[in-house]
């Protein structure tokens, strides 16, 4: 069975500053799919940046950037200068190709010092 | 282009009612997926709809918890004789054919009192 595993329940970090949010996973597929997840207080889920894992470069999305290590099976986010409203929790999901359901951590809850 | 609607957004129901939540897809899309969220948890897939059919149900409840999608109208998930224990928020996500990406509903939180 597909696993993912967020070790860190609680984050903080000074505003302005870099943070890191770690996510390993487990599976026996080859052709997969992770994603980071955003869920502020109003509980919408926002996708924040999606990886294919048959691809070597690591995804970027403006402040968002991702550690990919297939052979370790980790998927770490990276968030650059922080902001206020980027205080959130902050879910890894994983999905095999094709349309099927999406295996979520536990979530990290981030919190951002002004 | 509207995304996935869902409501109620709040739903209370007392010990033993019966509770449905609706999911409209955003337009075009085809594939509908519910998950559940209990407090400080992540979210837990349920079940998998395309129109008229259940695809995949490995996450469901055996018992109480249905789920469709009719070839008009939302994807309905309903809940009988609930229980405490089914209070949670209720997200439905959809997609299109033959893609990867899934857009989220607001969800719908359920209280059971």
């Amino acid at each position: 069975a597909q696993t993912v595993t967020q070790s860190q329940p609680e984050m903080s970090v000074q505003e302005a500053e870099t943070v890191t949010l770690s996510c390993t996973y487990d599976t026996s597929e080859s052709d997969y799919y992770l994603f980071w997840y955003k869920q502020p207080p109003s509980r919408q889920m926002i996708l924040v940046i999606r990886q294919e894992a048959y691809k070597q470069q690591n995804a970027t999305e403006n402040r968002f950037s991702v550690n990919f290590q297939k052979a370790a099976k980790s998927f770490s986010l990276k968030i650059s200068d922080s902001q206020l409203g980027d205080a959130a929790m902050y879910f890894c999901a994983y999905r095999i190709s094709g349309n099927t359901p999406l295996v979520f951590g536990k979530g990290t809850r981030l919190s951002v010092i002004a | 282009n509207a995304g996935v609607m869902q409501n109620p957004r709040h739903l209370v129901r007392r010990r033993g009612q019966e509770a449905r939540l609706r999911c409209s897809p955003m337009k075009g899309h085809s594939h509908v997926y519910w998950y559940r969220q209990l407090p400080e948890e992540g979210l837990k897939f349920m079940v998998y709809l395309q129109k008229e059919n259940i695809i995949d149900e490995s996450g469901m409840p055996k018992e109480r918890f249905s789920a469709e999608f009719p070839k008009e109208g939302p994807s309905i998930l309903r809940i009988q004789q609930v229980v405490r224990g089914d209070s949670a928020a209720y997200f439905c996500a959809s997609s299109p054919r033959g893609t990867h990406e899934q857009y989220f509903g607001p969800g719908t939180r359920l209280t059971v009192t």
